[in-house]
């Protein structure tokens, strides 16, 4: 089974940090994807990557910048935390026949 | 911009009793679409998925229906039990780009 693995489950941090949440996967698999959850709005895509080194803005990226450079690895950058980005982050991989996602980033901006 | 959406944000039901949970897409392009159910504390996980060539698909006690005519996507429950009360989300594949959710709909099943 693919396995994606978020390095924390929660998180909190002040205003104005920057934050960094990691996720890694074991499948070797090229597409990998980060969403934010929030109650009534569902999961929104923040970036994604279809490659080492490269990255596509989603519905949402302002506020957030993202880093690839391996492929197992995919990390989501919040610049300068704002209380408006606490949230629930899904990291996921996958291909045309559906995601494999992490069990999610809960963090706290205070 | 175009987005997938779900009818209802909660639902109700009985233990036994069939479940039917809905959602509308509104782009006509998009070719596959897949069901998640997210437990609390996991990340969604997939359910079943139907491509457009297809209105059914079954799969262990869920089957979901597709019409393209109304853009409408559907995932039927039987039997539902108490394991299943989770949010559902329904998400369509617009063919090269990342999948697009709906809001999610939160089932709870009573003893």
């Amino acid at each position: 089974d693919v396995k994606v693995t978020q390095s924390s489950r929660y998180l909190v941090k002040r205003t104005g940090e920057k934050v960094f949440l990691e996720c890694v996967q074991d499948m070797d698999h090229e597409n990998m994807f980060w969403y934010r959850q929030d109650p009534g709005l569902g999961l929104r895509l923040i970036y994604f990557s279809y490659d080492v080194k490269m990255k596509e803005k989603g519905d949402i990226p302002e506020g957030y910048s993202v880093s690839r450079e391996k492929k197992e690895r995919f990390s989501l950058i919040l610049e300068s935390a704002s209380t408006n980005q606490t949230s629930m982050y899904l990291c996921a991989t996958g291909r045309g026949d559906g995601y494999t996602f992490g069990s999610g980033t809960r963090l706290t901006v205070v | 911009g175009e987005s997938v959406g779900l009818h209802l944000p909660t639902l109700s039901v009985q233990e036994g009793d069939n479940s039917i949970i809905n959602c509308a897409y509104s782009n006509s392009a998009s070719d596959y679409f897949i069901w998640y159910k997210q437990e609390s504390g996991k990340g969604p996980q997939f359910i079943i998925d139907i491509r457009s060539n297809m209105d059914k698909r079954q799969g262990q006690r869920v089957t979901v229906l597709l019409n393209k005519t109304v853009k409408h996507l559907s995932l039927q429950i039987a039997a539902t039990q108490p394991g299943d009360s989770a949010v559902y989300f329904c998400a369509e594949d617009q063919a090269g780009t990342a999948l697009i959710f709906g809001k999610g709909t939160t089932l709870s099943v009573s003893s």
